[in-house]
């Protein structure tokens, strides 16, 4: 199984600011099958990133994501209000599917 | 646009079966490049994969519940369903339906989640 470790845990940040969240993979992550998720409270994830590095439809051009074998960044670029939110990554390179522990992005 | 809403008893007691039903609403079921997913989450805590399956009725479990886990499809009703038995409190979760695409392998649309408590 691999497993996803997603740091910082917490990352305190202002309104315009920078986000840069990792999620390190115990392998390496075949055809780059890495996705991200966005979750609000008492919501369910919003799909942001496939591929490692597409967009889904509708996602603002200031969500980002790069990497690949066992390194992956989810980028966001100028931090909205409404982008405060833990933040998932899921691996489907190989079975079974995981997720990591999520990624808690607040307004500091 | 496809929308996913689940429905079951909000409480169970340990040792009994965790039923829960996805209805799928806006598009078919059977419309293929999908996989009909459960997903659960802890309170508190990050996402696990249950399974899913194909509108052809082939599955796939996560090991780790292989055992104790079933998921069915009626196309006839545009639903998908989760059966969890022998529920501890550990199996005290939000859980969710999803819809995985093939070509994405990723989640693109979520059902609401519906919270299940195993207790006596």
């Amino acid at each position: 199984e691999i497993v996803l470790t997603q740091s910082p845990g917490t990352l305190s940040l202002s309104p315009g600011e920078r986000a840069t969240l990792s999620c390190r993979a115990s392998q390496s992550v075949s055809r780059s099958y890495l996705a991200w998720y966005q979750q609000k409270p008492g919501q369910a994830p919003r799909f942001l990133i496939y591929g490692a590095s597409s967009r889904a439809t509708g996602i603002p051009d200031r969500f980002s994501g790069s990497g690949s074998g066992t390194d992956f960044t989810l980028t966001i670029s100028r931090l909205e209000p409404e982008d405060f939110a833990v933040y998932y990554c899921q691996q489907y390179g190989s079975s079974p599917l995981t997720f990591g522990g999520g990624t808690k992005v607040e307004i500091k | 646009q496809v929308q996913l809403q689940e429905s079951g008893p909000g409480l169970v007691k340990p040792s009994q079966t965790l039923s829960l039903t996805c209805i799928v609403s806006g598009g078919s079921i059977t419309s293929g490049g999908h996989y009909w997913t459960w997903i659960r989450q802890h309170p508190g805590k990050g996402l696990e994969w249950i399974g899913y399956i194909y509108y052809s009725g082939s599955t796939y479990y996560n090991p780790s519940l292989k055992s104790r886990v079933s998921i069915s499809i009626d196309t006839s009703k545009n639903h998908f369903s989760l059966n969890l038995n022998s529920v501890t409190a550990a199996d005290t979760a939000v859980y969710y339906c999803a819809r995985n695409v093939f070509t994405l392998d990723a989640f693109d649309v979520w059902g609401q989640g519906t919270m299940v408590t195993v207790s006596s």
